[in-house]
């Protein structure tokens, strides 16, 4: 079965800094995608980057960067110079070759002033 | 252009009663897909529609259904609803199948159901 899971269910950053969440997967495929999405209490899933596993070279955007280790099956977000509005849940989420988005369970990111 | 949109926003079933969720996808958008997200954990795939056919169904029971209609917006059927029912309802439209190279999927922003 493909899995994602996150270790971390809640995590808290003064503002400024930079912050790490952690996802590892499970899959027998060779070609797929990962996402991390932002849900602000506002629910909406909102894509803050993607990363194609035949990629070698990290996806990044802007303050958003991952940490992608197929071998590992590790997908980590980093998140610099953290700000306000960036206090929300991040799901870790796997694409898989029969159009299935798979969902950790998220970690709930709490920015402080 | 307007995005994903879901209707209704938030409604109140009683257990035993059938609901009917709706999507409209990002115009020219042909993919829609449904989750289901329960309080306190990740989106849950329920189905995913393609050009109007069922491409993809997730681990739920017969009590779901769904369908795509011509213009691709999306109907999520659910009968004689459970307490355990009560869930965020998720849509996700794409241009392309979802697994598609470069095909970024747009989620609305959800219909909240309580079943009472």
């Amino acid at each position: 079965a493909q899995t994602v899971t996150q270790s971390q269910p809640e995590m808290s950053v003064q503002e400024a800094e930079t912050v790490t969440l952690s996802c590892t997967y499970d899959t027998s495929e060779n070609n797929y995608y990962l996402f991390w999405y932002k849900q602000p209490p506002s629910r909406q899933m909102i894509l803050v980057i993607r990363q194609e596993a035949y990629k070698q070279q990290n996806a990044t955007e802007n303050r958003f960067s991952v940490n992608f280790q197929k071998a590992a099956k590790s997908f980590s977000l980093k998140i610099s110079d953290s700000q306000l509005g960036d206090t929300a849940m991040y799901f870790c989420a796997f694409l898989n070759r029969d159009d299935k988005i798979i969902f950790g369970k998220g970690t709930r990111l709490h920015i402080l002033p | 252009d307007a995005g994903v949109t879901q209707s209704p926003t938030h409604l109140i079933k009683t257990r035993g009663q059938q609901v009917t969720l709706r999507c409209s996808p990002i115009s020219g958008h042909k993919s829609v897909s449904w989750y289901q997200q329960v309080l306190g954990q990740g989106p849950q795939f329920i189905f995913q529609y393609y050009e109007k056919e069922e491409r993809g169904r997730g681990n739920f029971p017969d009590r779901f259904s769904a369908r795509q209609f011509p213009n691709y917006s999306s109907e999520l059927n659910v009968n004689a609803l459970l307490l355990g029912d009560s869930a965020l309802y998720l849509c996700a439209s794409s241009l392309h199948r979802a697994s598609q190279p470069r095909n970024t999927i747009y989620f609305g922003e959800g219909s909240w159901l309580t079943v009472v």
